[in-house]
């Protein structure tokens, strides 16, 4: 898993509940970031966060909230789950220097909003 | 004009076959080019890591990035069923934190 961890894996939501995506890595790197992938869309992001106590907006944030818990932990929340919202949602890792564009994924959580 | 072009097949090939992956982007500012594999129901792995023009080999992955017709390509040597996958382009202009990813070509291998 790259060194990334994801719960949960799977998810069901009824639309207007809330829910929140773990995401957590074991390699102490500064970048962390949160991917939705839809059929023929392909991976957005959503938010990322370069450096512990820091987050930005990436290309889709609306009806999205993150949290940078510490180095380690950055967590997605969905405040009222939407249909639209229905995905498969990526966190993601990078190096904090040089290489820092080069991240690592995730085993991903699929997340279906009824 | 998206950023970033990728033909999303499907592309099917025999076993042992030379297999060609394109993308086409128009951000001039791009200077770091990857190549992602996503297997079924997976998260995507890197695969290669170039920067600026060139080619990178590793074992039988050959990627090209050719900055002046904006073009990049991966190369699969001697194709493998095990290579059947979705291939995913990504690119960034190493000043921000960034990638912008191709819609990906499911490529298979036949036995």
């Amino acid at each position: 898993n790259a060194g990334v961890t994801q719960t949960p894996k799977f998810q069901v939501l009824k639309t207007g509940q809330s829910m929140t995506l773990q995401c957590a890595q074991d390699m102490n790197h500064n970048s962390m970031y949160w991917y939705r992938q839809d059929p023929g869309m392909g991976l957005r992001l959503i938010y990322y966060s370069a450096s512990e106590g820091t987050t930005d907006k990436g290309e889709v944030p609306n009806g999205y909230n993150v949290s940078r818990l510490n180095k380690r932990e950055f967590s997605l929340r969905l405040e009222s789950a939407a249909p639209s919202q229905t995905s498969v949602y990526f966190c993601a890792r990078a190096l904090e220097t040089g290489v820092r564009e080069t991240q690592y994924f995730g085993p991903g959580t699929r997340l279906l909003v009824l | 004009q998206k950023e970033v072009e990728q033909d999303p097949g499907p592309l099917s090939v025999p076993e042992g076959a030379i297999v060609s992956l394109n993308c086409t982007y128009s951000n001039s500012a791009f200077q770091y080019f990857m190549w992602y594999r996503q297997y079924s129901r997976k998260g995507p792995e890197l695969l290669m890591y170039t920067y600026s023009s060139g080619n990178k080999e590793d074992g039988r992955f050959t990627a090209q990035v050719d900055k002046s017709s904006k073009y990049i390509s991966l190369f699969i040597r001697d194709s493998q069923p095990s290579d059947s996958a979705t291939y995913l382009c990504a690119m960034s202009e190493g000043s921000n934190y960034k990638l912008t990813f191709g819609k990906g070509t499911l490529l298979t291998v036949n036995p």
